[in-house]
This record gives C-alpha cells, structure tokens and sequence, in this order.
C-alpha cells in the first residue's frame, strides 16, 4: 500500500523557516517524480514545486520560488521542502504527492501557519 | 499559464442522480487533464487520469471524457458518499495547474 507522510509543519512568525519531510513507502521512491501541492484554508489546490527522480530536474511556483527548496533522499525514501522568509500567504496544508503524469497519490497533509 | 475554469461551482444533487462537471481549458493541452475528488477534512483522492482512464480502484461510476480544451467528469448515480469538492488539473504546461473546484451537496 502506498503511503506518504507528511511531518514538520507548525506555526512560524513571519520572516521564519520551516523544514517539511514526506515519508513514502509502499513503492519504489527513487523511481518516481515528487510534487508538492498547498492549499490555503478554504481555498483550491495550488501546485508549489515539482522534483524528478534523481533531483536534477526541478521546478517552483512564482509563488515560491527563490524562497522555497524541494529536495529528495532517495536512500531514504524521503521528500523535503525548505521554506524560508515565510509570509501570512503562504499558511496553508501542504500535501507531497507522487507523480506518474497525474498525481497518483497524496499524503494527509501538514498544516503550516504563519502568523505573529 | 494555463487557466481551467470548472462549471458548476456548486451543484446540490440527489442520490441517483447523473451530475456532469465540466473543465474548460484556455488552450489544447491535448489529453493532459485528471480529476480528483476531495471530501471534506481529507486529502486529494485521482479519480480520473488522462482525461479518461479510471485510477485504480474507483467505483464504476465515475468516467471521464474530453481531449484538447473541453473535458468532462460523469458520476452515474451518484451516492451519498460523492458529496465532495472536485478538482481538473493540467499537467500539459508549466506551471501545472488546477480547476477552481466544483462543491458537490447532495439533498
């Protein structure tokens, strides 16, 4: 069974960092590209960050991007995001998901707020 | 960047319905568009993948159709349990991109 969990998230002021992990198992990791999907309180699916399978290919959001870093362990079967100069906007669950064209599968998701 | 527009937005329904959302694309991303549903508290569930090929075990009733801007998501009878917000999203272009949601009530 394919599972993916998420962990890291909190509350952080504005301006700080915080780091997200996803755990897979239940598949081959190294074998498949990861994204990472946000979505705010209330609101739709936004995509942030997309990895393919050895980490050279990698894309972000205009939202995010130069504050934003998506990384994998493949030995470790783990996805990470590192989130800096985080900003009220930017509160949200952030879900990994497994790509195969379409996202195949979700974690549960890890609520990040961002607040004074 | 490509924009999906949803109609409905919200739809209420009665069991044993048929409902039909579509998905409309501002250019052909060809077959590249999949349907998720998500039910309140929960993650994102693949319904549909490439416009028509039904994710492993999804009931019967739900199918997809569509190919270039125009697509759309079918549930027959709808159940009880389909209450749920669903989702199209684009994986023709950067960035990829999804649908605003369609809210699903049933009566």
């Amino acid at each position: 069974e394919v599972q993916l969990v998420e962990a890291g998230g909190g509350l952080v002021q504005p301006g700080g960092s915080l780091r997200l992990s996803c755990a897979a198992s239940g598949f081959t990791f190294s074998l498949y590209s990861m994204n990472w999907v946000r979505q705010a309180p209330g609101k739709g699916l936004e995509w942030i960050s997309y990895i393919h399978t050895s980490g050279t290919t990698i894309y972000y959001a205009d939202s995010v991007k130069g504050r934003f870093t998506i990384s994998r362990d493949n030995a470790k079967n783990s996805l990470y995001l590192q989130m800096s100069s985080l900003r009220d906007d930017d509160t949200a669950v952030y879900y990994c998901a497994m790509y195969s064209g379409s996202l195949d599968f979700w974690g549960q998701g890890a609520l990040v707020t961002v607040s004074s | 960047e490509i924009v999906l527009t949803q109609s409905p937005d919200f739809q209420s329904v009665t069991p044993k319905e048929k409902v039909t959302i579509t998905c409309r694309a501002s250019q052909n991303i060809g077959n590249n568009l999949h349907w998720y549903q998500q039910k309140p508290d929960q993650s994102p569930k693949l319904l549909i993948k490439f416009a028509s090929q039904s994710f492993l075990g999804v009931p019967s009733r739900f199918s997809g159709s569509g190919s270039g801007t125009d697509f759309t998501l079918t549930i027959n009878s709808l159940e009880v349990e389909d209450a749920a917000t669903y989702y199209c999203h684009q994986s023709s272009g950067l960035p990829p991109t999804f649908g605003q949601g369609t809210k699903l009530e049933i009566k």
